[in-house]
């Protein structure tokens, strides 16, 4: 069965800190993989989206790294801000089931 | 533009009820979707639409649950009768294409509590 699964479930780190988040996939073949920063009672938002021949996808302080031989992405988040609190998504496309697979997402908790 | 917008942003009701969610997707967009998220179980994919057409209900759990699209902007997601094991949030999200190879835009949510 194809599955994403992200870590660590949940993360506190100090405000101005850098950060990294884990997701770990076995779908495959896939065409594309997301993150998405879910704010407390809020819809996610996409961030990045990556295809399977990227490696590297940055947005601000956000930067996304693809390793499709290892089937692994990880989300780093540069001098982290009290807004960066939120739970973040990764999201990979199954190319044979024509599906969309969520992770369960890490929560992020930024301390001032 | 404004965005997914669905209503109601919060929903309690008492086992049994009929509960209808709504959502307006972006204009252009012509799939949509709509998901459910749980601590359990994260967000899970219901059913979806294209040019307001059901093409995957797969998603949706049992006969309790129906979905229609009656024109490009406007979809409701019915439960009836409700149980408290629907408590969740209700997302709708819309996409230009498929969501597959591109970008989904979620609402914000219903969120929704049965007694």
């Amino acid at each position: 069965k194809n599955q994403v699964e992200q870590s660590p479930q949940s993360l506190i780190i100090l405000e101005g800190k850098n950060c990294t988040l884990q997701c770990n996939y076995t779908v495959s073949p896939f065409s594309n993989l997301r993150w998405y920063k879910q704010d407390t009672g809020r819809g996610p938002v996409s961030l990045t989206i990556m295809t399977f021949s990227e490696n590297t996808k940055s947005n601000g302080r956000y930067t996304a790294t693809l390793d499709a031989d290892t089937k692994q992405s990880s989300l780093h988040i540069t001098a982290s801000q009290l807004s960066d609190s939120a739970s973040y998504i990764c999201v990979v496309s199954d190319d044979r089931d024509d599906k969309i697979i969520f992770g369960k997402g890490t929560r992020l908790h930024i301390l001032p | 533009d404004a965005g997914v917008i669905q209503s109601p942003r919060h929903e309690v009701t008492e086992m049994g009820q009929e509960v209808t969610l709504r959502c307006k997707p972006i204009s252009g967009h012509d799939y949509l979707f709509w998901y459910r998220q749980t601590m359990m179980r994260g967000l899970e994919l219901l059913i979806y639409f294209n040019n307001n057409v059901p093409i995957d209900d797969s998603g949706m759990p049992e006969d309790r649950f129906s979905a229609k699209m009656p024109n490009a902007s406007f979809s409701t997601l019915k439960i009836q009768p409700s149980e408290p094991r629907d408590s969740a949030v209700y997302f709708c999200a819309s996409s230009p294409d498929r969501g597959y190879t591109g970008e989904l835009f979620f609402g914000e949510g219903s969120r929704l509590t049965v007694l």
